[in-house]
């Protein structure tokens, strides 16, 4: 089972949007509705941001959104701030043979 | 709240076993959702290792499975996570997570770091 794909960078100034992509095949994310994006903050734990593709746990802001198409995710932050420069890693359920699967990684930098 | 914390040995020599345990509060482990271990190398991205549901049955990377065992007791309300004859290539920030039955890993540990070293 391989990491899904996402780009290594990605940036934008403080007000701007971003938008990461994750892509897989029809084993894991077009296969199943189940994405979820992680917020992980050099040192820390990851926070989950998004799940389901595009629900927000309670005390994500907003500014945080996700979407899909066939085998690719994104996640898009809306109104950049200075802390939302960080990691982003996505995930899918891959079935019932390899269940989990992370993302290689995107390194969000706020300009 | 749930909060989750890893610990063991930091330390691992090459070919022994690395044996985690990650210790749950705010929350029975037998009241349901699944148990995670996940994995970190440094300066890499995450990986999956696997889950254990608190009814006891487990769910393993395929590519890990002939080293990895994970189990619980209920009564600690702890889980565990054994990997026999390890290799630098496991070092790595070891994490437990909560996660609900679509792996949305909710809660995490802090993490901690095994390097296997001789």
């Amino acid at each position: 089972q391989s990491a899904l794909t996402q780009p290594p960078s990605a940036s934008g100034s403080p007000g701007q949007s971003v938008t990461i992509s994750c892509t897989g095949t029809s084993s894991d994310v077009g296969g199943y509705n189940y994405v979820s994006w992680y917020q992980q903050h050099p040192g820390k734990a990851p926070k989950l941001m998004i799940y389901e593709v595009n629900k927000r746990p309670s005390g994500v802001p907003d500014r945080f959104s996700g979407s899909k198409s066939g085998n690719t995710a994104s996640l898009t932050v809306s109104g950049l701030q200075a802390e939302d420069e960080a990691d982003y890693y996505c995930s899918s359920y891959a079935g019932s043979s390899n269940f989990c699967v992370f993302g290689t990684g995107t390194k969000v930098t706020v300009l | 709240q749930v909060q989750l914390q890893e610990s063991g040995p930091g330390l691992v020599k090459p070919s022994e076993t690395l044996s985690l345990t990650c210790a749950v509060s705010g929350y029975s482990i037998s009241s349901g959702y699944y148990w995670d271990w996940i994995r970190q190398p440094p300066g890499k991205g995450l990986e999956w290792i696997g889950s254990i549901y608190e009814s006891g049955s487990t769910y393993y990377k395929p590519s890990l499975k002939s080293r990895v065992t994970i189990s619980v007791d209920t009564s600690k309300n702890q889980f565990f996570l054994k990997v026999t004859s390890v290799t630098a290539a496991d070092t790595a920030v070891y994490y437990c997570a909560r996660a609900n039955g679509q792996f949305d890993h909710d809660h995490w540990g802090q993490g901690t770091l095994v390097i296997v070293s001789s």
